[in-house]
């Protein structure tokens, strides 16, 4: 069974940086599609970006120009570079499998956009 | 504003079968596979339905899935005490060039 470890979340200032890292293990990592939702709390959930088997990425409107996805599969990793983060990007990130929809997720790790 | 719209909130009775909406349009649901996903409260979120109507190993057959033209619903049917979540459903969205979530519907099992 697929495993997913998120972390690198934490209390930021707006206009500052952070990357979130998502250690998979339990599958072949480069053979998947692998993206990140987010969800503030007490609200829904939103597809933030992907990235392909090829290294093709997508993102939302609202972090596109902002935040970068990337991907070491020597290293079973996923990476989320974020940006001039705003208080609106405040949430659980989580780190999901792009099989099936979206069939493994980890547990997610909160980044706090505050001054 | 959710692309995909669902109804905010849902309630049933136990033993009761419950149905939850999922509407979009012709960029998204009308030419792409549509996925639904269960998530208790402090969770992950867990698929649930995939494909439209297919079941992953280990999810109850008392969950169903269906598509019709740019609508997708989800049934319950059974209801259970534990079924009380938040539900999702997601697709691609040609238009966007990204993944698009409903806005979420909460289960209540009165």
């Amino acid at each position: 069974e697929g495993q997913l470890v998120e972390s690198g979340g934490g209390l930021v200032q707006p206009g500052g940086s952070l990357r979130l890292s998502c250690a998979a293990s339990g599958f072949t990592f480069s053979s998947y599609d692998m993206h990140w939702v987010r969800q503030p709390t007490g609200k829904g959930l939103e597809w933030v970006s992907g990235i392909g088997t090829g290294g093709d990425t997508y993102y939302s409107g609202s972090v596109k120009g902002r935040f970068t996805i990337s991907r070491e599969n020597a290293k079973n990793s996923l990476y989320l570079q974020m940006n001039s983060l705003r208080a609106g990007d405040t949430a659980v990130y989580y780190c999901t499998r792009g099989a099936a929809g979206f069939d493994y997720w980890g547990q997610g790790t909160l980044v706090t956009v505050s001054s | 504003q959710s692309v995909l719209t669902q109804p905010p909130s849902a309630s049933g009775t136990p033993g009761q079968r419950v149905s939850i909406s999922c509407t979009g349009r012709s960029s998204n649901i009308g030419s792409h596979v549509v996925y639904w996903y269960q998530q208790l409260p402090g969770t992950a979120p867990k698929l649930l339905i995939y494909t439209n109507d297919q079941r992953p190993s280990g999810v109850s057959d008392r969950f169903s899935g269906s598509k019709s033209g740019t609508s997708a619903s989800l049934a319950i049917s059974g209801l259970q005490s534990e079924d009380e979540a938040d539900y999702y459903c997601i697709v691609w969205d040609d238009s966007l060039n990204g993944w698009v979530f409903g806005g979420g519907t909460k289960l209540t099992v009165l």
